[in-house]
């Protein structure tokens, strides 16, 4: 893996489903691994920002883990409500300097 | 309040001008990006900066320059050798590389 990519491109959930999506990231020069959600005429928010192996975060409903070894992180949300419908980004911070996104993860709740 | 504002909103320019983007935050973060967005795709990073008075080409810098005169200020110079400069441009800063970034409204450039 050369770029940060995220899957799916955009995903449809039932109100009340649970979903995940992923970011596969280099795994050489490694620094940290955010996550933010982006709502529709808003700039985007950060949920998580993780730097060690094995880290596991929650917000609320949502929860993110990390595997830095293989170069991939997921993004969980428990009981999707329509609030959630955004797009979810993870960036790639390399060597503590270049922040480098995905290219999104589009999500809707469909009540 | 603390914060990244861009400004302006909305900007339109004729082909072949120069054009600069502001991007002001008093949150007193050492580090700031700029990052374009086109429709259907993610953001893609121009240029950032850790420190007053250095910067880095991000992995679509041509046609772009910045400066970074005070640590407060990020100002991004679309220039006439961009080739497809209408797109939406996002600054943001972050206090280190473990911390969040904020980000400011956005601005959307087009050029007729």
């Amino acid at each position: 893996i050369l770029n940060v990519e995220q899957s799916p491109q955009s995903l449809h959930v039932q109100e009340g489903d649970s979903t995940n999506f992923t970011c596969s990231f280099p795994s050489s020069n490694f620094y940290a691994l955010h996550w933010y959600r982006w709502e529709t005429a808003k700039s985007p928010e950060a949920l998580f920002v993780m730097t060690l192996n094995g880290d596991e975060k929650k917000k609320g409903r949502i929860s993110a883990t990390l595997n830095t070894k293989e170069g991939y992180s997921y993004l969980y949300i428990k009981g999707s409500q329509p609030e959630d419908s955004a797009t979810y980004l993870c960036a790639f911070m390399r060597g503590a300097q270049k922040l480098v996104f995905g290219q999104g993860t589009r999500l809707t709740i469909n009540p | 309040d603390g914060g990244i504002t861009q400004s302006p909103k909305y900007l339109f320019r004729k082909e072949g001008q120069n054009v600069t983007l502001s991007c002001e935050q008093n949150l007193n973060h050492d580090a700031m990006y700029w990052y374009r967005q086109d429709p259907g795709q993610g953001l893609r990073l121009i240029y950032y900066s850790q420190i007053v008075n250095d910067f880095q080409k991000g992995d679509i810098a041509e046609g772009y320059s910045v400066s970074r005169e005070k640590k407060e200020s990020f100002p991004l110079t679309v220039t006439s050798a961009q080739k497809n400069p209408t797109a939406f441009y996002l600054c943001a800063s972050m206090l280190g590389g473990g911390t969040e970034a904020f980000f400011g409204q956005g601005t959307r450039l087009t050029v007729v």
